[in-house]
């Protein structure tokens, strides 16, 4: 139990388009999910926080401009960058929150997205 | 915020040795958590252990909630678990979680 998915687990793109990540928990629903970013060598840096029906919360120096996320349901949450750079390459990883049953706390994350732009 | 010390940063075993990974958080927690990033970048729930003892097989955990700390216990270790080993705190007044800068384990065979 407690599975995520991420879609795609790969992507490149030219730089000035736009890609979309999909995360879903996919046996258990999910009021609140995080979206991380992770350079190579590095710990995971929370990008921002996304409650299903309401906005995301950023953390301190994350565009929200840039980086689009959407909570449309308890088990789907989308983050999509904007007119990516090849700065934004990185790997980004999401985690969701089971709303009932288990540990409130405990955090299950997807397999990640690692992202190329050229 | 929090803030997340784990060490060692590097640790290289030889096949079948023990190994002890200790984190240090700097305020009280309501989730800890220790994961282990394989290759591939996935990150594998191993403990959430906000106080107390677990243990599944081979790995053990300890959190000492008063004092602060974390211990991750691998035993018998095999070439498998090499990988990163990451602890991460919710603060107890907060709702994110903070990574340490992860354990990078290598066990040779």
């Amino acid at each position: 139990g407690a599975v995520v998915s991420q879609h795609p687990s790969r992507v490149i793109c030219k730089s000035g388009t736009s890609v979309k990540i999909e995360c879903r928990s996919l046996d258990f629903q999910a009021t609140t999910m995080f979206w991380y970013r992770q350079f190579p060598k590095q710990s995971l840096m929370l990008m921002a926080t996304s409650n299903e029906g309401s906005k995301a919360t950023y953390e301190q120096g994350v565009e929200k401009d840039k980086f689009l996320i959407n909570h449309a349901s308890l088990t789907l949450s989308t983050l999509t960058v904007t007119s990516a750079h090849p700065e934004d390459s990185s790997f980004y990883i999401c985690s969701a929150r089971d709303r009932v049953g288990r540990p409130s706390h405990e955090q299950y994350f997807g397999p990640g997205t690692r992202l190329t732009v050229t | 915020g929090i803030q997340v010390e784990q060490s060692p940063p590097d640790l290289i075993l030889q096949e079948g040795a023990n190994s002890t990974l200790r984190c240090n958080f700097s305020d009280s927690v309501n989730n800890l958590q220790w994961f282990h990033q394989n290759p591939w970048g996935q990150l594998i729930n191993l403990f959430y252990i906000p106080s107390g003892t677990k243990q599944n097989g081979r790995l053990s955990a300890t959190t000492v909630a008063t004092e602060r700390y974390s211990l991750l216990y691998i035993s018998s270790s095999q070439t498998t678990d090499s990988g990163v080993y990451f602890c991460a705190v919710q603060e107890t007044s907060g709702s994110r979680l903070t990574f340490g800068e992860g354990t990078q384990l290598t066990v040779n065979p």
